[in-house]
């Protein structure tokens, strides 16, 4: 079984780009939880997407940020018109249930210049 | 004043040390994690807690909900367990998003 697969590993944007980063959950997980660590910062909440629906989105941007989690293929987090200050790394977590264990995923260190 | 406390920030200690790392946290919760993350790694689940303690190899965690922390223990620490150890809270107040402590920095050298 394996883990939360997230890709790319590494992006890089040129300001104003589209950033899509994805995240498979562990098989079975319906559950996806997504955060953003900016340098020298601790984790913060962004989205909670269960299949097809978004529970949470109370720490998501109000502007050019989007996530979803479609029935079948991966949960997508998209950043429209990057800027520099979006570069973070953004980890995705997956559970079966809403209140159980998440496991998190390697993340995707996104960079803009 | 942020809803969960970590201490200490840093921490440096000699290969064979006993090591504390603690959390304090300001609201009722349904469950507190503890996380490991390497630098430029990915985050691993060390444990999840809704009371008293666990234990897995040489980690051990307990939880104290009356007083609001929880400690993560570390026997015999090896430069390996060198990373940063993060505690995270699932609040009853918060739906089932994790707010995050900012995290302890352990080196642990030889």
């Amino acid at each position: 079984n394996a883990g939360v697969m997230q890709n790319p590993r590494h992006l890089v944007r040129r300001r104003g780009q589209e950033a899509r980063l994805r995240c498979s959950p562990m098989k079975g997980h319906s559950h996806v939880y997504w955060y953003r660590q900016l340098p020298e910062e601790g984790l913060k909440f962004m989205v909670y997407l269960q299949k097809e629906n978004i529970i949470d989105e109370s720490g998501m941007p109000k502007e050019r940020f989007s996530a979803e989690f479609p029935k079948e293929g991966p949960s997508i987090l998209r950043i429209q018109q990057v800027v520099r200050g979006d570069s973070a790394a953004y980890f995705c977590a997956s559970s079966p249930l809403a209140d159980t264990e998440a496991f998190f995923g390697q993340g995707t260190r996104l960079t803009v210049v | 004043k942020n809803e969960v406390e970590q201490s200490p920030q840093n921490l440096t200690a000699q290969e064979g040390e006993f090591i504390t790392i603690n959390c304090s946290y300001s609201v009722g919760i349904s469950a507190l994690h503890w996380l490991q993350q390497h630098p430029g790694g990915g985050i691993v689940s060390l444990f999840m807690l809704s009371s008293g303690k666990k234990k897995h190899g040489r980690l051990i965690a307990t939880i104290n909900i009356q007083e609001k922390h929880s400690s993560l223990h570390i026997t015999a620490s090896h430069p390996r367990d060198s990373a940063v150890y993060i505690c995270a809270v699932r609040g009853m107040e918060y739906g089932n998003k994790l707010v995050f402590g900012a995290g302890t920095i352990l080196r642990v050298k030889s």
